[in-house]
């Protein structure tokens, strides 16, 4: 079965702070990880996926396959970061994707 | 580009009646997903489109939800009949393949009275 834990809901900073929004996975295959982000009154889109090894608007994930993490990080959190992350995982029938339950991350001037 | 459409936005009905939500995807693109966002939580794979068939379907509440996407482009989800627990928001996605970026649409955000 696939699992995507997110263990915190919330997650306040100061602008300025490095930021780190944890996820843990379980999956028995070979995963596929994603960060997506919803920023307010806006869709769902992608943020980042660990194939492509890219940066993002500053933020970076690295896949631990020994840890079964994907976490993002970003050094220098923006006020215009304020979202509700979602990290997800790909696989299984259709490669579908199974999320976790977000975390919504505040930066404060 | 034209993003995903998805109508109407809102919907309000009670138990037991039904509601159809659609949705028009990105121009070109073979996959299409229905997703349950219930408050609190991630979405969740209703069914999978690829073209005109069904890759999976294994979350679909089948004895109360149905789709379909004739012809391959545009798709429909229906809930019938209704249940308190289905109040969320149903959330439409287009991709280029598996495993693709997954482009959404605003959703629809359904209240069963």
């Amino acid at each position: 079965a696939q699992r995507v834990t997110q263990p915190e809901k919330l997650l306040s900073v100061f602008k300025g702070a490095p930021v780190e929004l944890k996820c843990n996975y379980s999956y028995s295959g070979s995963p596929e990880l994603f960060w997506y982000v919803q920023y307010s009154r806006q869709r769902l889109q992608l943020l980042l996926r660990h194939i492509s090894r890219e940066s993002i608007k500053g933020f970076t994930a690295d896949l631990n396959k020994g840890e079964t993490s994907f976490h993002l990080k970003k050094p220098f959190a923006q006020e215009e970061d304020s979202a509700m992350y979602y990290c997800a995982l790909g696989g299984g029938r259709g490669s579908r994707l199974t999320f976790g339950e977000g975390t919504q991350l505040t930066v404060n001037p | 580009e034209a993003g995903v459409a998805q109508s109407p936005r809102y919907k309000i009905i009670e138990k037991r009646q039904s509601v159809a939500f659609w949705c028009n995807p990105i121009s070109g693109h073979a996959t299409l997903y229905w997703y349950q966002q219930i408050l609190g939580q991630g979405p969740k794979l209703l069914i999978q489109f690829q073209n005109n068939g069904v890759v999976d379907d294994s979350q679909l509440p089948k004895d109360r939800f149905s789709a379909e996407r004739l012809k391959g482009v545009d798709s429909t989800l229906k809930i019938q009949p209704a249940k308190l627990e289905d109040s969320a928001v149903y959330l439409c996605a287009s991709g280029q393949g598996a495993l693709e970026t997954q482009y959404f649409g605003p959703g629809t955000r359904l209240l069963v009275l």
